[in-house]
């Protein structure tokens, strides 16, 4: 079945530095692709989408590309900020799933002043 | 628009009490989906609906959990008896249907606590 993989947390890293959150997919279909991030005691937000091979989705200086060649789908921000400290949520979305939503685990980022 | 609005924001309950978790989704919005996230086993989805219609409930854990949806306003998930393993953050997300895949939006969740 569908699948989402994100790498490991915790990410620590210092104020304006760059960021990448690895996400790779299994699909059978041709899957919309998500990042969602929680903030603590909240609920996740949407942070950014692609619906199709090469999209690039980006939201508040945040940007992920679409890749079908490497079923990937990378979180990057070229400066973090400390209000960025969250966890982050890669996800898969495919019509023949029906309307689920397949979540990866959940990567957690703290950013240091 | 409110967003996705989940009561109450915390509950404590002791073993063996009935718990019932609300959730109003955004108003056009025609699916509707229960999760349960805990530290140990993450974003676990226990039910979703489609047009208040129950799609697919195998995420739910035990016949102890129950959910309805009456209406297009209104959702509901029931433990009963609950038990302190129940205790988690539980979220209820919706999502408009149609060709664009607009994603989730997610309430801010009710905490559990069972004693």
């Amino acid at each position: 079945g569908d699948s989402v993989t994100q790498m490991e947390g915790p990410v620590t890293l210092s104020e304006e530095a760059f960021l990448t959150i690895n996400c790779t997919y299994t699909a059978t279909g041709y899957p919309s692709l998500f990042w969602y991030v929680q903030y603590p005691g909240e609920g996740l937000q949407l942070l950014l989408k692609a619906t199709k091979a090469d999209d690039k989705g980006s939201n508040k200086g945040f940007e992920a590309t679409y890749r079908k060649e490497t079923t990937s789908f990378h979180l990057e921000k070229g400066s973090v900020q400390v209000s960025d400290s969250a966890v982050y949520f890669c996800a898969l979305s495919d019509q023949l799933g029906g309307f689920k939503t397949i979540f990866g685990a959940g990567t957690r980022l703290f950013v240091k002043a | 628009d409110a967003g996705v609005i989940q009561s109450p924001r915390h509950e404590v309950t002791e073993m063996g009490q009935e718990v019932t978790l609300r959730c109003k989704p955004i108003s056009g919005h025609n699916s509707l989906f229960w999760y349960r996230q805990t530290m140990m086993r993450g974003l676990e989805l226990l039910i979703y609906f489609n047009n208040n219609v129950p799609i697919d409930d195998s995420g739910m854990p035990e016949d102890r959990f129950s959910a309805k949806m009456p209406n297009a306003s209104f959702s509901t998930l029931k433990i009963q008896p609950s038990e302190p393993r129940d205790s988690a953050v539980y979220f209820c997300a919706t999502r408009q249907n149609g060709p664009t895949n607009y994603g989730y939006t997610f309430g801010s969740g009710t905490r559990l606590t069972v004693v």
